[in-house]
């Protein structure tokens, strides 16, 4: 009875692969996230969804693509991967996409690039 | 306009003691001020927020003092325990959160 969870919770792959992190969220929210979180612990939003549709979109190399099939599942695919980005990434989910929501955090995803 | 400063990077407190972690927002549009609380191989769960309508929350032995006019916020942490060791990350914003660079406390037992 996991609220957010994401699979696989390790990847170690290549530069140059393509890889895909999967969320689900059984909370029944509206609005989903992704979080890169680097070695220095530093969080920071990503993408976000509301109702499958694209709410926020920060500055990301365009080799990563997120995409929600519904909305208790956002996907993030990463194109051409490269040695910085190699991190942890969270997705976490929201009632709704305004002020004061608590976001709920899955248990991340270390991705390592070597 | 968009960053939160947080301090002190890391912190150690001996069990029993006051706990004190400090923020400072520049956007003075942001109007929902979280702590997060994550622990190693943890996802970050939320501890405790605030509205600016208010100067201080309490909830348990963790309150937050929040002061408008100077745009900081603060986590206070009473009775710290060795269980509270982990890093502690304030956060801001509207419909999107920025996040602090991060707390790592330490409380000895």
């Amino acid at each position: 009875d996991t609220a957010v969870s994401q699979t696989p919770k390790y990847l170690v792959t290549q530069m140059g692969n393509d890889k895909s992190i999967k969320c689900e969220q059984n909370l029944g929210h509206d609005t989903m996230y992704w979080y890169k979180q680097d070695s220095k612990k530093f969080l920071k939003i990503m993408f976000s969804y509301n109702n499958k549709e694209l709410i926020i979109n920060e500055t990301v190399p365009n080799r990563f693509s997120p995409k929600s099939p519904d909305k208790a599942h956002l996907n993030l695919h990463i194109n051409s991967l490269e040695l910085g980005d190699s991190a942890v990434y969270f997705c976490a989910s929201s009632p709704d996409s305004g002020s004061g929501y608590e976001q709920y955090f899955g248990p991340g995803t270390r991705l390592t690039v070597t | 306009q968009q960053q939160v400063k947080q301090s002190p990077q890391s912190l150690i407190v001996q069990k029993g003691g006051i706990s004190i972690i400090n923020c400072a927002y520049e956007n003075t549009a942001f109007d929902y001020f979280p702590w997060y609380q994550q622990f190693p191989g943890k996802g970050p769960a939320l501890l405790i927020a605030i509205r600016p309508d208010v100067s201080e929350k309490k909830e348990g032995r963790f309150t937050i003092s929040f002061n408008k006019s100077a745009k900081q916020f603060s986590l206070h942490i009473m009775d710290s325990q060795p269980g509270d060791s982990a890093t502690y990350f304030c956060a801001a914003g509207t419909y999107k959160y920025i996040f602090g660079t991060g707390t790592r406390l330490k409380v000895l037992a």
